[in-house]
């Protein structure tokens, strides 16, 4: 167990719905990565938040967006769902200054 | 595009036997690689982590680096079937926060 939680476990939505997801860094973490992963491939960079300020992002388009609180806990928002949202959504916690990243268990969404 | 590349596999080992499995990366500016197990259905565990050329051992598993030729591979001694899982390699590029950019995995079957 790597201390960094996800919910919800599973989410099924319809197009044009919006989704948030959540993520609880592990104790200690001030940084938290968001990643999708769709089925058979590897995971891929969505963005990073480090200290309540977004710090990097990946290919996607802005309406995902996302937040993190004081406590370091963050939320992935995904507006105006596509059926091509439907992934394992991987929340990963890491250190500032380190590299390593600890992934939570992950968050199934089916778009249908 | 800094990409990284794995055979997907399966790659399949007897039970006790070695291992191998290898990642290639595009861009020689990188510096920290990592190596983490994926079962299906569940979220990517750190498996080992290595930035220095050569060799790092822990327990059953080996990775290897040469960054001249921008290659990591990861070496599992003594393969059980517990092992069965894909081995995503991952690569942290320089001047990218610390965004990780994953393989597509290779999935290792060992058979009894």
């Amino acid at each position: 167990e790597t201390g960094v939680t996800q919910s919800p476990t599973h989410l099924i939505k319809t197009r044009g719905q919006q989704v948030t997801l959540r993520c609880s860094s592990q104790s200690g973490h001030n940084t938290v990565s968001w990643y999708q992963q769709a089925l058979g491939q590897g995971p891929q960079f969505i963005f990073q938040y480090y200290r309540e300020e977004e710090n990097g992002r990946g290919n996607f388009p802005p309406r995902f967006s996302g937040l993190q609180f004081p406590n370091y806990s963050s939320e992935l928002n995904v507006n105006a769902l596509e059926l091509d949202d439907s992934a394992l959504y991987l929340c990963a916690s890491s250190s500032g200054g380190t590299d390593t990243q600890y992934f939570g268990p992950g968050t199934r969404l089916t778009v249908l | 595009q800094k990409e990284v590349e794995q055979n997907s596999g399966p790659l399949s080992v007897p039970e006790g036997a070695i291992a191998s499995l290898n990642c290639t990366y595009s861009d020689r500016g990188s510096q920290s690689f990592f190596w983490y197990r994926q079962y299906s259905g569940k979220s990517p565990e750190l498996i080992m982590s290595i930035y220095s050329n050569g060799d790092k051992e822990d327990g059953r598993f080996t990775a290897q680096l040469n960054k001249a030729s921008q290659y990591v591979s990861l070496l599992i001694r003594d393969s059980q079937p517990s092992d069965s899982a894909t081995y995503l390699c991952a690569v942290k590029y320089t001047g990218t926060a610390s965004k990780l950019t994953f393989g597509t995995g290779t999935r290792l079957q060992v058979t009894l």
